[in-house]
């Protein structure tokens, strides 16, 4: 039982590269979310995914895009990154809509855009 | 909007000490309260999480209150242990629609052996 695997664990881009990062639960969770964390700013929602096939904008969703593939993944994709975007991302799930049960929260990925 | 402060913002502490960690949240309408850990270059991983009906939670040495009038909560470390040096994060989700996570900027904890 791995819990939430993202991947990669690190990635630097240029200005204007595009990417996206894979999250994957194993716990049979309904939920997901991912977050970027950024020093003086505390964790922010960029999108969540309360069930399979359906995606809402968090706080920060402007330049982001997200796909809930399946129950188990959520990717997160930059379309053109720019220097602002520059942080860590977690990716998170829960049971049922967070407000019940906990999150579990991946091991994030450390992204430098250049 | 909600809004959860951490104070303080860093605490260093001796081994063996009783210590409080405190968060403050704006809007009391909230359905949960959770406190998370956070070590260097890690993910968060869930301690405890007091729903609004609830007062505290208990969990080893780790107490939780929430006294959701006043809008705060307190975090309670028991017999404090190098290991538990850490960033603790609180969070709260809002009633109204809204069913995020807000959280706090962290308190930043170091117990010296």
């Amino acid at each position: 039982n791995a819990g939430v695997t993202q991947t990669p664990k690190f990635q630097v881009l240029k200005t204007g590269q595009s990417m996206t990062l894979q999250c994957a639960q194993d716990m049979n969770h309904n939920s997901m979310y991912w977050y970027r964390q950024d020093p003086g700013m505390g964790l922010r929602l960029i999108y969540y995914s309360a069930s399979e096939g359906t995606t809402d904008k968090g706080e920060v969703p402007n330049g982001y895009n997200v796909s809930r593939l399946n129950k188990r993944e959520f990717s997160l994709r930059l379309e053109s990154a720019a220097p602002s975007q520059t942080s860590v991302y977690f990716c998170a799930s829960s049971p049922a809509g967070g407000w019940e049960d906990t999150q579990y929260f991946g091991p994030g990925t450390r992204l430098t855009v250049l | 909007k909600q809004e959860v402060t951490q104070i303080p913002a860093a605490l260093s502490v001796p081994e063996g000490e009783n210590l409080v960690l405190n968060c403050s949240f704006t809007d009391s309408a909230i359905y949960n309260l959770q406190w998370f850990r956070q070590d260097p270059g890690k993910g968060l991983t869930s301690l405890l999480l007091i729903q609004s009906s609830q007062r505290e939670q208990t969990s080893g040495r780790l107490n939780a209150s929430l006294d959701k009038s006043s809008g705060r909560s307190t975090l309670y470390i028991a017999a404090s242990q190098p290991g538990d040096s850490a960033t603790y994060l609180c969070a709260v989700i809002t009633q109204g629609g809204s069913e995020k996570l807000v959280f706090g900027k962290g308190t930043k904890l170091t117990v010296n052996p």
